[in-house]
């Protein structure tokens, strides 16, 4: 079975704080592709990143990191310095063998208050 | 850039209405998705498409149907429109050549059944 859990519904930070957003996923395929989406309040899903199964780099991108763990089934979103425009919904997404079929996690809402 | 559109942001019907919610995808994209979402839910698939005239069921498929006619479009049917397909709805597509595509999202429409 496919499944992705994000744990924390809604998050609050004041600007400039650190947060880490959490993703576990389960699968039982080989190869999979794990994604992060970000939806701004006006609604449209944009994609962030992507990561491979067989690649356990982590990323930085400007105040962006992802760290994927594949022991623990983890591939968590970490925002440096928050700020206003970082507040929206996040969803993680994995993708399996099937690679027509996104499985996406409930999405955390983060509110970054100036 | 690639684009998809909705034919509506916003909608309001009547129960018992037939309602159409369209997609169109610039992108020459294989792959066609609706998702429903929800609070606290997530993207519920319904249904997806990787060809034309060609559907698949998602999670959620009772009281929708689908209809791909040509590559670029994807239209959503909702037969006799219930208050409880009051909802977002978002439009998707990927490529299908590769495992590693990420979805592209359409802004949404957001339905109300009185």
């Amino acid at each position: 079975a496919q499944k992705v859990t994000q744990a924390q519904t809604e998050i609050s930070v004041v600007e400039k704080e650190d947060v880490t957003l959490d993703c576990v996923y389960e699968t039982r395929d080989t190869t999979y592709y794990l994604f992060w989406y970000k939806q701004p309040p006006s609604g449209e899903l944009v994609f962030l990143i992507r990561r491979n199964s067989f690649d356990e780099q982590n990323e930085i991108s400007g105040r962006y990191s992802w760290n994927f763990q594949k022991s623990t089934s983890s591939f968590n979103f970490t925002i440096t310095a928050s700020q206003v425009v970082d507040s929206a919904v996040y969803f993680c997404a994995l993708k399996g063998n099937n690679f027509n079929k996104f499985y996406f996690g409930s999405g955390t809402k983060l509110n970054v208050k100036p | 850039d690639v684009k998809v559109t909705q034919s509506s942001r916003y909608l309001v019907k009547r129960t018992g209405e037939k309602v159409f919610l369209e997609c169109v995808q610039d992108m020459d994209h294989e792959n066609m998705f609706w998702y429903r979402q929800d609070p606290g839910l997530g993207l519920r698939l319904i249904y997806f498409s990787y060809d034309v005239k060609m559907k698949e069921k998602g999670d959620i498929p009772e009281g929708y149907s689908v209809s791909r006619e040509k590559k670029e479009r994807f239209s959503l049917i909702l037969e006799s429109a219930s208050t409880n397909q009051t909802s977002m709805y978002l439009c998707a597509s990927s490529s299908g050549l590769a495992a590693y595509y990420e979805q592209y999202f359409g802004p949404g429409t957001r339905l109300t059944v009185t």
